[in-house]
């Protein structure tokens, strides 16, 4: 069974330090969101990347938000540095795009998400 | 500016009835809707979907509903079952772009 695997699944840190997450897509899924669930906004999408190559990332904070995919089996997401109001879950997301969506067969699979709190 | 709105933060249902859960979008461009499910501790999971050119799609106990001039979709779950207990969120994409989610909704079925 294909699955997201994002890791680490908790994170506690205290502000001002760098955090790192991680996500390994599925293979052959040539998408990758990355979105934040707060109990406000739901789930704001961040960025998200086709082929490896970034789409939009507008929904970062530029000033301390980054996200890149180094190879086609991972992507990751760096907040440097950390503050409290960053605290919520973040989940990445892949999916198999060819030309346009072809929803049905082809849709977002999440990962279980990162717990992140920032103190 | 949310371009996709779940108006109830929750509902509560009686085990047997129907659960009506709405959404409402902004964007005219949006032609593809989708609604996932999600548990605790896990990530959302795909549920049903319904193209633009569609306004009603069923399976099995869901159905979702497309009104294109009111700009509302609806997802009814008949019967309802403790298991449905979940949040649900709805999403929006135009043909080849991002998936916009809403704030979701809460479902708690009651046995």
């Amino acid at each position: 069974d294909a699955r997201v695997t994002q890791t680490p699944r908790h994170k506690v840190t205290e502000m001002g330090q760098e955090v790192t997450m991680r996500c390994q897509p599925i293979l052959g899924h040539n998408t990758v969101f990355w979105y934040r669930q707060t109990m406000m906004q739901g789930l704001e999408l961040l960025a998200y990347f086709r082929n490896r190559a970034p789409l939009d990332d507008s929904g970062m904070p530029k000033d301390r938000f980054s996200a890149e995919m180094p190879d086609a089996t991972l992507a990751t997401l760096k907040i440097q540095p950390s503050e409290p109001r960053d605290s919520a879950v973040y989940f990445c997301a892949s999916g198999l795009v060819i030309g346009q969506w072809v929803f049905g067969a082809n849709v977002l699979t999440f990962g279980a998400g990162s717990r992140l709190t920032v103190l | 500016d949310q371009q996709v709105k779940q108006n109830s933060p929750s509902l509560s249902v009686q085990e047997g009835r129907i659960s009506i859960l709405n959404c409402d979008y902004t964007n005219s461009m949006f032609d593809y809707f989708l609604w996932y499910k999600k548990y605790p501790a896990e990530g959302p999971t795909f549920l049903i979907s319904i193209s633009s050119i569609k306004d009603k799609n069923e399976d099995g106990r869901f159905t979702v509903f497309l009104n294109k001039s009111a700009k509302h979709l609806s997802l009814h779950i008949v019967p309802s079952q403790p298991g449905d207990s979940a949040v649900y969120f709805c999403a929006a994409s135009d043909t080849g772009n991002k998936l916009v989610f809403g704030a979701g909704t809460i479902l708690r079925v009651k046995s």
